[in-house]
């Protein structure tokens, strides 16, 4: 089936560190890849997205490459800020006729302190 | 910008009782998508729906039944509610689902219904 494998958390960086969050997948075909954030009491939302291999999603100063050969699409940034604080949920969509939804991995939490 | 309305967006019910969450759409969106998030855990997906049909099913209780409407809303009903049941409910909507791509048409988050159950 398909499913998604985050880094475990919490991670606790200072502002201005550089951030790193490996996400890997599985899954047949050729899914489309996302990463949502969820600030504390809120929604889900959209940071970025990489619909085929290679493709390169970008955000906020947020990047994450979709990269088939390592079935890998790590997010990072390279300053992080307060208000980054959150948690950060990879997740995979199959392309299909069918309308699959959004499978999410565990989440990591993110905590940037000043 | 719209956004995925949900209401209501606090609902506290005793165990054995039954509620109902609705779910408004982005408009011109045809798909909507529930998905339950319990303390500290990821989204599990229930169901979905696309033009008034299910098009998909996740973990989604038996007790548990949902339906999109002509306006394409969508309400989920839950019954014989537990204790296991308290969580965080998201809707989502998006265009689609079909097409070779579909798999890259975002889905938008509502804010969220919290069910507590006591």
């Amino acid at each position: 089936g398909n499913s998604v494998t985050q880094m475990e958390g919490p991670v606790t960086l200072s502002e201005e560190a550089f951030l790193t969050i490996n996400c890997t997948y599985t899954a047949t075909g050729y899914p489309s890849l996302f990463w949502y954030v969820q600030y504390p009491g809120e929604g889900l939302q959209l940071l970025l997205k990489a619909t085929k291999a290679d493709d390169k999603g970008s955000n906020k100063g947020f990047e994450a490459t979709y990269r088939k050969e390592t079935t890998s699409f790590h997010l990072e940034k390279g300053s992080v800020q307060v208000s980054d604080s959150a948690v950060y949920f990879c997740a995979l969509r199959k392309n299909s006729n069918s309308g699959y939804a959004l499978n999410f991995g565990k989440g990591t939490s993110l905590l940037v302190t000043p | 910008a719209a956004g995925v309305i949900q209401s209501p967006r606090h609902l506290i019910k005793e165990k054995r009782e039954t509620a109902t969450l609705k779910c408004y759409p982005i408009p011109r969106h045809d798909t909507v998508y529930w998905y339950q998030q319990g303390p500290g855990q990821d989204p599990q997906f229930l169901i979905s729906f696309y033009e008034k049909m299910q098009s998909d099913k996740g973990s989604i209780p038996d007790r548990f039944s949902a339906q999109q409407f002509s306006d394409y809303h969508s309400e989920l009903n839950m019954s014989s509610l537990e204790l296991g049941d308290s969580a965080l409910y998201f809707c989502a909507s998006s265009l689609g689902p079909g097409g070779p791509f579909s798999g890259a048409n975002v889905l938008t988050f509502g804010a969220g219904s919290r069910l507590t159950v006591l």
